[in-house]
Protein backbone atom coordinates (compact mmCIF):
# COMPACT_ATOMS: atom_id res chain seq x y z
CA UNK A 1 0.00 0.00 0.00
CA UNK A 2 0.96 3.72 -0.26
CA UNK A 3 3.55 4.74 2.85
CA UNK A 4 5.99 7.28 3.61
CA UNK A 5 9.31 6.78 5.38
CA UNK A 6 10.91 9.82 7.37
CA UNK A 7 13.35 10.02 9.08
CA UNK A 8 15.19 11.10 11.40
CA UNK A 9 12.59 10.63 14.32
CA UNK A 10 14.08 13.75 16.14
CA UNK A 11 16.55 15.90 15.55
CA UNK A 12 18.43 18.46 17.55
CA UNK A 13 20.60 21.12 16.34
CA UNK A 14 22.66 24.16 17.33
CA UNK A 15 21.15 27.81 16.37
CA UNK A 16 22.80 28.38 13.15
CA UNK A 17 23.46 24.56 11.40
CA UNK A 18 21.99 23.39 8.97
CA UNK A 19 19.18 20.54 9.82
CA UNK A 20 18.12 17.85 6.87
CA UNK A 21 15.13 15.89 7.03
CA UNK A 22 14.83 13.11 4.79
CA UNK A 23 11.35 10.83 2.97
CA UNK A 24 11.17 7.86 1.35
CA UNK A 25 7.71 7.22 -0.50
CA UNK A 26 6.35 4.38 -1.94
CA UNK A 27 3.50 5.19 -4.49
CA UNK A 28 5.76 5.55 -7.80
CA UNK A 29 2.26 7.83 -8.74
CA UNK A 30 2.74 10.15 -6.57
CA UNK A 31 3.15 13.70 -7.98
CA UNK A 32 2.88 16.31 -5.27
CA UNK A 33 5.14 16.07 -1.67
CA UNK A 34 4.60 19.21 0.61
CA UNK A 35 6.29 19.88 3.90
CA UNK A 36 4.06 20.84 6.75
CA UNK A 37 5.44 22.32 10.12
CA UNK A 38 3.50 21.70 13.45
CA UNK A 39 4.33 23.74 16.36
CA UNK A 40 2.85 22.29 19.44
CA UNK A 41 -0.46 22.14 20.08
CA UNK A 42 -1.35 24.10 16.67
CA UNK A 43 -2.61 22.95 13.25
CA UNK A 44 -0.02 21.85 10.34
CA UNK A 45 0.94 24.50 8.24
CA UNK A 46 2.46 24.12 4.58
CA UNK A 47 5.98 25.80 4.71
CA UNK A 48 6.46 24.19 0.87
CA UNK A 49 5.85 21.68 -1.58
CA UNK A 50 7.22 20.83 -4.60
CA UNK A 51 5.36 18.66 -7.64
CA UNK A 52 7.07 15.74 -9.32
CA UNK A 53 7.87 17.75 -12.46
CA UNK A 54 10.77 19.96 -10.56
CA UNK A 55 13.91 18.21 -9.21
CA UNK A 56 14.37 21.60 -6.42
CA UNK A 57 13.15 24.12 -5.14
CA UNK A 58 14.03 27.20 -2.58
CA UNK A 59 12.18 29.90 -0.30
CA UNK A 60 14.66 32.05 1.88
CA UNK A 61 16.08 29.32 4.50
CA UNK A 62 14.07 26.52 2.84
CA UNK A 63 14.82 23.96 0.60
CA UNK A 64 13.55 20.63 -0.71
CA UNK A 65 14.73 18.18 -3.01
CA UNK A 66 12.97 15.58 -4.90
CA UNK A 67 14.84 12.47 -7.14
CA UNK A 68 12.00 10.73 -8.80
CA UNK A 69 13.87 7.62 -9.52
CA UNK A 70 15.08 6.72 -5.65
CA UNK A 71 11.36 7.83 -4.49
CA UNK A 72 13.16 10.46 -2.47
CA UNK A 73 12.53 13.29 -1.35
CA UNK A 74 14.05 15.62 1.61
CA UNK A 75 13.82 19.35 3.04
CA UNK A 76 16.88 20.97 3.73
CA UNK A 77 16.59 24.16 6.58
CA UNK A 78 20.08 26.52 7.02
CA UNK A 79 20.82 29.15 9.70
CA UNK A 80 18.15 27.59 12.01
CA UNK A 81 16.67 29.79 14.71
CA UNK A 82 14.86 28.75 17.57
CA UNK A 83 11.52 29.40 16.51
CA UNK A 84 12.36 26.66 13.54
CA UNK A 85 11.66 23.99 16.62
CA UNK A 86 8.58 22.16 15.77
CA UNK A 87 7.13 18.91 13.85
CA UNK A 88 8.06 18.49 10.61
CA UNK A 89 5.67 16.21 8.42
CA UNK A 90 6.79 15.32 5.01
CA UNK A 91 4.07 14.51 2.55
CA UNK A 92 3.19 12.31 -0.77
CA UNK A 93 -0.03 13.01 -2.95
CA UNK A 94 -1.49 11.47 -6.03
CA UNK A 95 -3.96 13.91 -7.58
CA UNK A 96 -6.92 12.65 -9.19
CA UNK A 97 -10.97 13.27 -9.36
CA UNK A 98 -10.27 16.61 -7.36
CA UNK A 99 -8.81 15.59 -4.82
CA UNK A 100 -5.50 14.54 -3.52
CA UNK A 101 -5.36 12.77 0.25
CA UNK A 102 -1.93 13.39 1.88
CA UNK A 103 0.42 10.04 3.16
CA UNK A 104 2.11 11.67 5.76
CA UNK A 105 5.36 10.74 7.25
CA UNK A 106 5.96 9.74 10.92
CA UNK A 107 7.36 12.91 11.41
CA UNK A 108 10.37 14.44 13.04
CA UNK A 109 10.52 16.41 16.08
CA UNK A 110 13.16 19.39 15.16
CA UNK A 111 15.01 21.34 18.43
CA UNK A 112 17.05 24.17 17.86
CA UNK A 113 19.29 25.09 20.98
CA UNK A 114 19.89 28.46 21.21
CA UNK B 1 -11.27 35.60 9.67
CA UNK B 2 -10.76 32.38 10.28
CA UNK B 3 -9.92 30.22 7.17
CA UNK B 4 -11.14 26.89 8.39
CA UNK B 5 -12.94 26.62 11.99
CA UNK B 6 -13.63 23.55 13.45
CA UNK B 7 -15.78 22.79 16.63
CA UNK B 8 -15.81 21.94 19.84
CA UNK B 9 -12.14 22.31 19.93
CA UNK B 10 -11.74 19.70 23.16
CA UNK B 11 -13.97 16.64 23.50
CA UNK B 12 -14.48 14.40 26.78
CA UNK B 13 -16.83 11.81 26.28
CA UNK B 14 -17.70 8.42 27.70
CA UNK B 15 -17.23 5.15 25.74
CA UNK B 16 -20.05 4.48 24.09
CA UNK B 17 -21.27 7.60 23.38
CA UNK B 18 -22.06 9.58 19.62
CA UNK B 19 -20.53 12.98 19.02
CA UNK B 20 -20.20 15.56 16.59
CA UNK B 21 -17.62 17.25 15.15
CA UNK B 22 -18.17 20.64 13.00
CA UNK B 23 -15.67 21.98 10.20
CA UNK B 24 -16.67 24.90 8.30
CA UNK B 25 -13.90 26.44 5.54
CA UNK B 26 -14.69 29.96 4.08
CA UNK B 27 -11.91 29.90 1.48
CA UNK B 28 -14.72 28.73 -1.01
CA UNK B 29 -12.66 25.48 -1.77
CA UNK B 30 -14.52 22.41 -3.57
CA UNK B 31 -12.87 19.88 -1.49
CA UNK B 32 -12.49 18.71 2.27
CA UNK B 33 -10.77 16.31 3.98
CA UNK B 34 -10.80 14.85 7.90
CA UNK B 35 -7.29 13.50 9.35
CA UNK B 36 -6.77 12.23 12.38
CA UNK B 37 -4.08 12.26 14.19
CA UNK B 38 -2.82 9.63 17.38
CA UNK B 39 -1.00 9.96 20.15
CA UNK B 40 2.42 9.32 18.33
CA UNK B 41 1.75 12.48 16.02
CA UNK B 42 1.02 10.16 13.28
CA UNK B 43 -1.37 11.96 10.39
CA UNK B 44 -4.04 10.03 8.62
CA UNK B 45 -6.07 10.63 6.37
CA UNK B 46 -10.14 9.26 6.97
CA UNK B 47 -12.63 11.03 4.34
CA UNK B 48 -12.43 13.62 1.45
CA UNK B 49 -15.30 15.18 -0.02
CA UNK B 50 -15.29 17.19 -3.16
CA UNK B 51 -18.75 19.51 -3.84
CA UNK B 52 -20.62 17.39 -1.55
CA UNK B 53 -19.53 13.91 -2.81
CA UNK B 54 -17.58 11.37 -0.85
CA UNK B 55 -14.41 10.59 -2.92
CA UNK B 56 -12.11 9.38 -0.47
CA UNK B 57 -13.31 6.88 2.41
CA UNK B 58 -10.34 4.77 3.87
CA UNK B 59 -10.35 2.09 5.96
CA UNK B 60 -12.36 3.53 9.04
CA UNK B 61 -15.08 1.73 11.54
CA UNK B 62 -18.53 2.34 10.14
CA UNK B 63 -18.74 4.37 13.31
CA UNK B 64 -17.45 7.30 11.51
CA UNK B 65 -19.93 9.40 9.37
CA UNK B 66 -19.17 12.25 7.61
CA UNK B 67 -21.43 14.70 6.40
CA UNK B 68 -21.44 17.26 4.14
CA UNK B 69 -24.19 19.63 3.97
CA UNK B 70 -22.68 21.55 1.29
CA UNK B 71 -19.08 22.30 0.29
CA UNK B 72 -18.47 25.12 3.00
CA UNK B 73 -19.02 22.26 5.49
CA UNK B 74 -17.82 18.92 6.21
CA UNK B 75 -18.83 17.50 9.43
CA UNK B 76 -18.11 13.95 11.34
CA UNK B 77 -20.36 12.27 13.45
CA UNK B 78 -18.61 9.15 15.59
CA UNK B 79 -21.02 6.92 17.38
CA UNK B 80 -20.07 4.12 20.18
CA UNK B 81 -17.49 6.04 21.02
CA UNK B 82 -14.38 3.82 22.05
CA UNK B 83 -10.79 4.50 24.17
CA UNK B 84 -9.07 4.24 21.03
CA UNK B 85 -10.83 6.98 18.93
CA UNK B 86 -9.01 9.57 21.12
CA UNK B 87 -7.32 11.41 19.10
CA UNK B 88 -6.64 15.11 17.29
CA UNK B 89 -8.86 15.16 14.34
CA UNK B 90 -8.19 17.84 11.67
CA UNK B 91 -10.35 19.22 8.90
CA UNK B 92 -8.90 20.75 5.78
CA UNK B 93 -9.68 21.65 2.53
CA UNK B 94 -8.47 22.90 -0.88
CA UNK B 95 -9.54 23.58 -4.47
CA UNK B 96 -10.74 20.98 -6.45
CA UNK B 97 -9.49 20.54 -10.00
CA UNK B 98 -7.05 19.12 -12.30
CA UNK B 99 -3.85 19.88 -10.38
CA UNK B 100 -3.17 19.56 -6.34
CA UNK B 101 -3.60 22.32 -4.50
CA UNK B 102 -2.58 23.14 -0.92
CA UNK B 103 -4.65 22.09 2.05
CA UNK B 104 -5.47 24.18 4.95
CA UNK B 105 -5.73 22.70 8.20
CA UNK B 106 -8.40 23.57 10.76
CA UNK B 107 -7.39 23.99 14.28
CA UNK B 108 -8.31 20.69 14.95
CA UNK B 109 -10.72 18.64 17.61
CA UNK B 110 -9.35 17.15 20.68
CA UNK B 111 -11.11 14.05 21.38
CA UNK B 112 -10.62 12.26 25.05
CA UNK B 113 -12.73 9.23 25.19
CA UNK B 114 -12.78 8.24 28.80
Amino acid sequence: GENVEQHPSTLSVQEGDSAVIKCTYSDSASNYFPWYKQELGKRPQLIIDIRSNVGEKKDQRIAVTLNKTAKHFSLHITETQPEDSAVYFCAASRWSSNTGKLIFGQGTTLQVKP
Amino acid sequence: DTAVSQTPKYLVTQMGNDKSIKCEQNLGHDTMYWYKQDSKKFLKIMFSYNNKELIINETVPNRFSPKSPDKAHLNLHINSLELGDSAVYFCASSRGGSTYNEQFFGPGTRLTVL
